[in-house]
Formats: C-alpha cells, sequence, structure tokens
C-alpha cells in the first residue's frame, strides 16, 4: 500500500529557529513531492514542492531536502515566526491509468512557534 | 481569481441518515478531487472526476460515492452515515494537465459530525 511516513507529530521551536519535519515513502512510482500548510479552519495549500531529480529546493525561508536514495525528504523553516505555526503534510504524487493521479499524505505535523 | 468553494461549511447528521457535499471548482479547471481528514487518520484519498468521469478510488466503501457535472462541479455523497463519517471532507481541483505535475488547490471543506 501506498504510504508516506511523517514525524515528528508535533513540534514546539522557538522563534527565530529552525523547524525540521521528516517524511519518508516506499513507492518508487511517486514523482513529485508537495509540502501543504494548513490553519485551523481553512483546507491545506501549497508551501513548496519538490521533483525527485533535485536534491534540494529553495523558497524564501522554506527549504526541501529530497535523498532519492534513501526515499526521504525533509522541510526545513529557518528563521521560524509565529505565523508559522500551522499544521504541515508532506505529500507524494503517483500517476496512475487514464490520466489519472492520487495524492497520499503524511499524517502532519502540529509545528508552534512560540516567541 | 475565486477559489475553490464548498457547501455548506458545517453539517450536522445522525447515524444511517445519508448526505450530500458540494464543491465548485477554480474557473477552468476540470479536475475535482475529494478526501477525508480525521485527527487519526489524517489526509486520506476518496476519488478523482475528470470530465464527469471517476478517474480513480480510494480504499473507501461504497457507501461513499460522488459525481461530477458538466460544469465540473461535484458533489459527494455518503449513504448511511457511521459516526466513524464524522470529518473533514476536502475538494482539490486542477487543470489536470496532460504533461507534468497538477497542482492542487483545496477548498476549505466541510466538516461533517455524525452523532
Amino acid at each position: 500500500q501506498q504510504q508516506v511516513k511523517q514525524s515528528p507529530q508535533s513540534l514546539i521551536v522557538q522563534k527565530g529557529g529552525i523547524s525540521i519535519i521528516n517524511c519518508a515513502y516506499e513507492n518508487t512510482a511517486f514523482d513529485y513531492f508537495p509540502w501543504y500548510q494548513q490553519f485551523p479552519g481553512k483546507g491545506p495549500a501549497l508551501l513548496i514542492a519538490i521533483r525527485p531529480d533535485v536534491s534540494e529546493k529553495k523558497e524564501g525561508r522554506f527549504t526541501i531536502s529530497f535523498n532519492k536514495s534513501a526515499k526521504q525528504f525533509s522541510l526545513h523553516i529557518m528563521d521560524s515566526q509565529p505565523g508559522d505555526s500551522a499544521t504541515y503534510f508532506c505529500a507524494a504524487f503517483a500517476r496512475g491509468g487514464a490520466g489519472s493521479y492520487q495524492l497520499t499524505f503524511g499524517k502532519g505535523t502540529k509545528l508552534s512557534v512560540i516567541p | 481569481k475565486a477559489g475553490v468553494t464548498q457547501t455548506p461549511r458545517y453539517l450536522i447528521k445522525t447515524r444511517g441518515q445519508q448526505v450530500t457535499l458540494s464543491c465548485s471548482p477554480i474557473s477552468g479547471h476540470r479536475s475535482v478531487s475529494w478526501y477525508q481528514q480525521t485527527p487519526g487518520q489524517g489526509l486520506q484519498f476518496l476519488f478523482e472526476y475528470f470530465s464527469e468521469t471517476q478517474r480513480n478510488k480510494g480504499n473507501f466503501p461504497g457507501r461513499f460515492s460522488g459525481r461530477q457535472f458538466s460544469n465540473s462541479r461535484s458533489e459527494m455523497n455518503v449513504s448511511t452515515l457511521e459516526l466513524g463519517d464524522s470529518a473533514l471532507y476536502l475538494c482539490a481541483s486542477s487543470l489536470s494537465l496532460q504533461a507534468g505535475v497538477d497542482e492542487q488547490f483545496f477548498g476549505p471543506g466541510t466538516r461533517l459530525t455524525v452523532l
């Protein structure tokens, strides 16, 4: 069964610190790895994404590191701010037949950034 | 550009009843996916529709069904509701390009409570 394992479940970081969330997958058919950010009462919103042929992608304070051989990827949030407090989901994307596709999500990490 | 809209936002039903949830995708988006979000299981894929056809289906019982209309709007139906169906139901839309990755845009969700 397709699975994406995410850790930790919750994370408390001081303002200005680095938040690190890790994910691992098994299915080598996954070919795109997005991270979503979800605030209470809202749907998930795409934060940043990476393809497996790239080892790192940076957008502002957010960086994805990708290790294809280990089938692991992680999100780093530099200079974490209280406004970053949210639930973060890693996901993996795979295409199926007839052009269909499916996102498989990790179980989420609740990040709290304290002043 | 208006985002994905879902109605109703909140719903309370009793066991055994059925429920219909509605999703209006972003204008021009042809694919609609549905996800169930619970604290225990996280985000789980229900099904995906494209051009009024179900292209992909997750591992949910037949009580969960959906459809898509010619204007890409989608509905999902849950019959014979069980307590465990209490969840946030999220709809996501995408352009569904033939090549490349489809970025999915999520709506705010419908919070279903089954009593």
